[in-house]
């Protein structure tokens, strides 16, 4: 079955340390994103990718990084992990136009202390 | 820009009871809709999608049609159940790169 998977499922990091949020799919999906999800704010995208070696700036990528080494992974990554980083991560994958949906995988709570 | 707006942050409802979630959007394109839904400690899941050209989406007994009149795709249901509890977003595909969620309205449906 075609799905979306996320490791770590939680996470506890320290300030100034970092973090690497990984996610693999199955679905051959060219396009991935990074959603993080904060009571308030909905789904807020922080990066994706249209394919192998593309990362792209989402809506709020400032102290966060991409990396998309293959079709099937992209990560997510904090260099200097701060307390305001702390949330739910999601990842999704997607098929090319608009009239495609995302599938979501079950996301990493990450704890920044 | 294009936008989605859901005003309702909660709603409870009692078994049985109808419901009905608002969602209004922006575009200067022919949008494709979208209504997910995330239950307790999963990531969200589609529920249903509406193209320009079918104009309505029913799924699991929930039902949104799109105005384009009043740029509108509101969700509803007739006859809701404590295992509907959970977060709804509205959300517009656009021809951009990335589809546009709302803020989410979380459902409590009381037993």
């Amino acid at each position: 079955e075609a799905a979306v998977t996320q490791s770590p499922r939680n996470k506890v990091a320290v300030t100034g340390g970092k973090v690497t949020l990984s996610c693999n799919q199955t679905n051959n999906h060219n396009n991935m994103y990074w959603y993080r999800q904060d009571t308030g704010h909905g789904l807020r995208l922080i990066h994706y990718s249209y394919g192998a070696g593309s990362t792209e700036k989402g809506d709020i990528p400032d102290g966060y990084k991409a990396s998309r080494p293959s079709q099937e992974n992209f990560s997510l990554i904090l260099e200097l992990a701060t307390p305001s980083q702390t949330s739910v991560y999601f990842c999704a994958s997607g098929d090319v136009g608009q009239n495609s949906d995302y599938t979501f995988g079950s996301g990493t709570r990450l704890l920044v202390i | 820009g294009d936008s989605v707006t859901q005003k309702q942050g909660q709603v409870t409802l009692s078994e049985d009871d109808f419901l009905f979630i608002n969602c209004t959007y922006s575009t200067t394109t022919y949008p494709t809709l979208f209504w997910y839904v995330q239950y307790p400690g999963q990531g969200p899941q589609l529920l249903l999608k509406v193209t320009t050209a079918n104009n309505k989406g029913i799924s699991r007994g929930f039902e949104a049609t799109y105005d384009k009149g009043t740029t509108s795709f509101h969700l509803q249901k007739a006859s809701v159940q404590e295992s509907d509890s959970a977060v709804y977003f509205c959300a517009l595909g656009t021809n951009a790169y990335k589809v546009i969620f709302g803020k989410g309205t979380h459902l409590h449906v009381l037993p």
